[in-house]
């Protein structure tokens, strides 16, 4: 989607090593998200920020960690890649709109496999 | 926030209208009701919302019972480009929301 840029978009690697996913937004979205989604699982909340450097679990959030040093990027650490980790993950941004309604832009997903 | 209840699957005859049902029972007063579809492996795709009152859109029209426990998504004349995962999803009006999308209900359209 237009300002909302995630990379790599594909990416192997093996268990045990790091991996980091980069959220780019160029929306001046307050709001971003990682999402991952599985097969019978849907999206699954990981981690969240609503803020520079404030972020906030989800609901499958072990194992990732997150970081936002500044507006425009999000990235999503796995420390050390387990197999388990293997999923597409999705970024989302949002604002606040009128009457406090809250919507989301969701980018095009990173396809991770670890062997 | 409140959980929402999907019908897994559907299907839709080509130029009907598809009615996509959502219950969210324990919803409160101050959280809104989002539709998300989701085309294959694309990211999902904002298509509606509302909080009280029936709501329209070029996409699709929500329609909200007067106790907000259920909803229903309407798309008033499906085509084959309609074919997707529908998510329900209830929130808070208040900022940091976390959305949570749970396994939506698969829309098939028929020719």
């Amino acid at each position: 989607d237009a300002g909302i840029t995630q990379s790599p978009r594909h990416k192997v690697t093996e268990t045990g090593t790091p991996v980091t996913l980069r959220c780019h937004q160029t929306e001046n979205h307050r709001y971003m998200y990682w999402y991952r989604q599985d097969p019978g699982h849907g999206l699954r909340l990981i981690h969240y920020s609503y803020g520079v450097k404030d972020t906030d679990k989800g609901e499958v959030s072990d194992g990732y960690s997150v970081s936002r040093s500044k507006t425009e990027d999000f990235l999503l650490t796995l420390e050390s890649a387990t197999s388990s980790q293997t999923s597409v993950y999705f970024c989302a941004i949002s604002d606040q709109q009128g009457a406090g309604a809250n919507v989301l832009t969701f980018g095009a997903g990173s396809r991770l496999t670890v062997l | 926030d409140a959980k929402t209840t999907q019908p897994t699957s559907m299907d839709c005859a080509e130029g009907r209208a598809a009615n996509l049902p959502c219950n969210h029972s324990t919803i409160s007063g101050n959280e809104y009701v989002y539709w998300y579809r989701q085309i294959h492996s694309q990211g999902p795709q904002y298509i509606i919302h509302g909080l009280k009152n029936n709501e329209t859109n070029e996409m699709a029209s929500l329609i909200i019972t007067e106790d907000r426990k259920s909803s229903t998504l309407i798309l008033p004349h499906a085509t084959l480009r309609d074919t997707a995962v529908y998510y329900c999803i209830v929130s808070r009006t208040n900022t940091g929301n976390q959305f949570y999308f749970g396994t939506g209900t698969s829309l098939t359209v028929i020719p």
